[in-house]
């Protein structure tokens, strides 16, 4: 079955750049919409984008001036880079599988990994 | 974005009790809407698809129903492991949105 693992910085300090890191277990990187997802501490869950195939992405409006989403297919990892950092980052950041549908467009998240905290802080 | 809300925000219950929780969209996202549960410390788990579509492995207590704008999940009995935040989450459109939850707790 598919797992996957995040791995972050855990602090990192305002205004600089975030990287963090999922990897795929258990099935082919391929025809999924991988998505990062996050939930600052005691709030709702935020949808920042996906990767599709490698390379089609799709960004939330919100963070779009700020993000990129890569994959590495060779390493079975999709990752998340978000630059300028505010406090208003420091959440846990989510990888998720958003599950493909044959005909087209996904339907829910249904393969989550446990998440990697991140504290922007001086 | 399509905006989401939910209904009560918390809600104290007791094992056996019978809980409904409702969530709406600011527009019309036919049955494009997900169920979570996510206890603390822990990822979401999906526990509802395409409004009433049960995930494999999830107890049939959990219902959904609903679609348009109204939704409604719903815990025929609660026990004791149901104690959790409960998220709706629209597939209809990106970006995807999620509600902002409803707590259970032991009453």
């Amino acid at each position: 079955q598919v797992q996957l693992q995040e791995s972050g910085p855990g602090l990192v300090r305002p205004s600089e750049t975030l990287s963090v890191t999922c990897t795929v277990s258990g099935d082919s990187m391929d025809n999924a919409y991988w998505t990062w997802i996050r939930q600052p501490p005691g709030k709702a869950l935020e949808w920042i984008g996906y990767i599709y195939n490698g390379r089609v992405t799709k960004y939330n409006p919100s963070l779009e001036s700020r993000l990129t989403l890569s994959a590495d297919t060779s390493k079975n990892q999709v990752s998340l880079k978000l630059t300028s950092l505010t406090t208003a980052d420091t959440a846990i950041y989510y990888c998720a599988r958003d599950r493909a549908l044959i005909r087209g467009g996904t339907d829910a998240f249904d393969v989550w990994g446990q998440g990697t905290m991140v504290t922007v802080s001086s | 974005d399509i905006q989401m809300t939910q209904s009560p925000s918390s809600v104290s219950a007791s094992v056996g009790d019978r809980v409904s929780i409702t969530c709406r969209a600011s527009q019309d996202i036919s049955t494009w809407l997900a169920w979570y549960q996510q206890k603390p410390g822990e990822a979401p788990k999906l526990l509802i698809y395409v409004a009433s579509t049960l995930q494999s492995g999830v107890p049939s207590r959990f219902s959904g129903s609903g679609s348009g704008t109204e939704f409604t999940l719903t815990i025929s009995s609660l026990r004791p492991e149901d104690f959790a935040t409960y998220y709706c989450q629209q597939s209809h459109t990106f970006p995807r949105t999620f509600g902002p939850g409803t707590k259970v707790d032991l009453k």
